[in-house]
């Protein structure tokens, strides 16, 4: 399965909203996309699961929505601190756990 | 606080065994599973590998001939070996935390460690 993210580059203002596309060859089940925040230099960090539940910690301005091969990660009133790549991984169709080649998010 | 940090060398020769370990804190190896993912500019995010707290492994079809996933005898670590690596092994490794009981996501990582294959 591929997963294919657009767009490959976001560039936003702080207080606006972003909206992060992930598109799946083939369907998956919502209980198996995943989104990771990973931040400049950092580990990727588990931000929405199951598609749209937000993982400990992670702030409401965090959303996540799609099912069958559309799925979106959605930010609202962006803050400075969310500049980071966005990753979404799916489970269970070979090689069992894949990503998308990433979403870059700039806040101008 | 769950944490992970990868241990290993960071330069190793091509065709030799990539070898790493993965030292959990702050839980039981019991009851998760733990992950081996990898980060490269080429290739981007990787998965390797589970193993399961009872020490069935899963590999990705990518890395099965190569790969061996296990659970050390100290009950705080598990481990990570890659044979015959070149020079497209070079990456950034990351152990992490499976969710249980199906590990459709990796809930803790670990900051990762840098691997360069090189003579």
């Amino acid at each position: 399965i591929v997963l294919t993210q657009s767009p490959g580059t976001l560039s936003l203002s702080a207080g606006e909203r972003a909206s992060l596309s992930c598109r799946a060859s083939q369907t998956v089940t919502t209980r198996f996309i995943t989104w990771y925040q990973q931040r400049p230099g950092q580990a990727p960090r588990l931000l929405i699961f199951a598609t749209s539940n937000r993982a400990t910690g992670i702030p409401d301005r965090f959303s996540g929505s799609g099912s069958g091969t559309e799925f979106t990660l959605t930010i609202s009133r962006l803050e400075p601190e969310d500049a980071a790549m966005y990753y979404c991984q799916q489970y269970g169709a070979s090689p069992l756990i894949s990503f998308g080649q990433g979403t870059r998010l700039e806040i101008k | 606080q769950v944490q992970l940090q990868e241990s290993g060398p960071g330069l190793v020769k091509p065709s030799a065994t990539l070898s790493l370990t993965c030292t959990v804190s702050g839980a039981s190896r019991n009851g998760s599973f733990w992950s081996w993912f990898r980060q490269s500019p080429e290739r981007g995010l990787e998965w390797l590998g589970n193993i399961h707290y009872a020490g069935t492994t899963f590999y990705s079809s990518l890395f099965r001939s190569r790969i061996t996933i296990s659970l050390d005898a100290s009950p705080d670590r598990f481990s990570l070996k890659l044979a015959a690596v070149t020079a497209a092994d070079t990456a950034t490794y990351y152990c992490a935390r499976g969710t249980y009981p199906i590990p459709s996501r990796a809930d803790i990582w670990g900051r990762g460690t840098s691997v360069s294959v090189s003579s």
